[in-house]
């Protein structure tokens, strides 16, 4: 299985602040690389697909970047809204695998 | 618009099998490059993927629980079924299927039921 090591495990930060969530794979993954959102008690909800694309709907203060084995999400300008749980999944291999998670905590 | 949902028991006994459906809406499994996945997730942890079954019949299980899942579909119900063999109070989760579509070589999943908790008890 491809393993994916998120970084921090936590985060806390305020609203305005820039905070950056990484993603680092166990083997190259070109962009084979999801981020999603996850709030308490809901489904994930798909942000970013292929490392970068942000999916339709989705604030621009979002980005994705990163290719091979390392990847970043950014969020620029947090606002109450961005406070949840980030997952990023590959889909390189068929056997898919989410990281452990980030949770994006208001400071 | 597509919508997903699970159905199944809420609560199942230690080493019964465990049958899950998700019944969809708003797109076809017989269309190329669609496919529905499970993926679950115990009380505060992580995402963990199970299975995945393909507008093709093709089926990709996790090897940590291939021995124990099995995926099929219905296309004709719009419904895909997932079992899980021999429960263990571990297997307690949140089970939620998830649309698979794709574009090019890249995939993810774009929709989401809004999850079914099963407990595994005695």
């Amino acid at each position: 299985d491809i393993q994916m090591t998120q970084s921090p495990s936590s985060l806390s930060a305020s609203v305005g602040d820039r905070v950056t969530i990484t993603c680092r794979t166990s083997q190259n993954i070109a962009n084979y690389l999801n981020w999603y959102q996850q709030k308490p008690g809901k489904a994930p909800k798909l942000l970013i697909s292929g490392a970068s694309s942000l999916q339709i709907g989705v604030p621009s203060r979002f980005s994705g970047s990163g290719s091979g084995t390392d990847f970043t999400l950014i969020i620029r300008g947090l606002q109450p809204d961005d406070f949840a749980t980030y997952y990023c999944q590959q889909t390189y291999s068929d056997v898919f695998t989410f990281g452990q998670g980030t949770k994006l905590e208001i400071k | 618009q597509i919508t997903l949902k699970e159905s199944g028991p809420t609560v199942v006994k230690p080493t019964q099998t465990l049958t899950l459906t998700c019944s969809f809406s708003g797109f076809s499994l017989s269309t190329r490059g669609v496919g529905v996945g499970w993926i679950r997730q115990p009380p505060g942890k992580a995402l963990e993927w199970l299975a995945t079954i393909y507008w093709d019949d093709d089926k990709r299980y996790s090897p940590s629980l291939e021995t124990r899942l099995t995926i099929s579909k219905d296309t004709s119900k719009n419904q895909v079924v997932l079992t899980l063999a021999n429960v263990d109070p571990v297997d307690t989760a949140t089970y939620f299927c998830a649309r698979y579509a794709s574009s090019g070589f890249l995939s993810w999943f774009d929709t989401w039921g809004q999850g079914f908790l099963v407990t595994v008890a005695s």
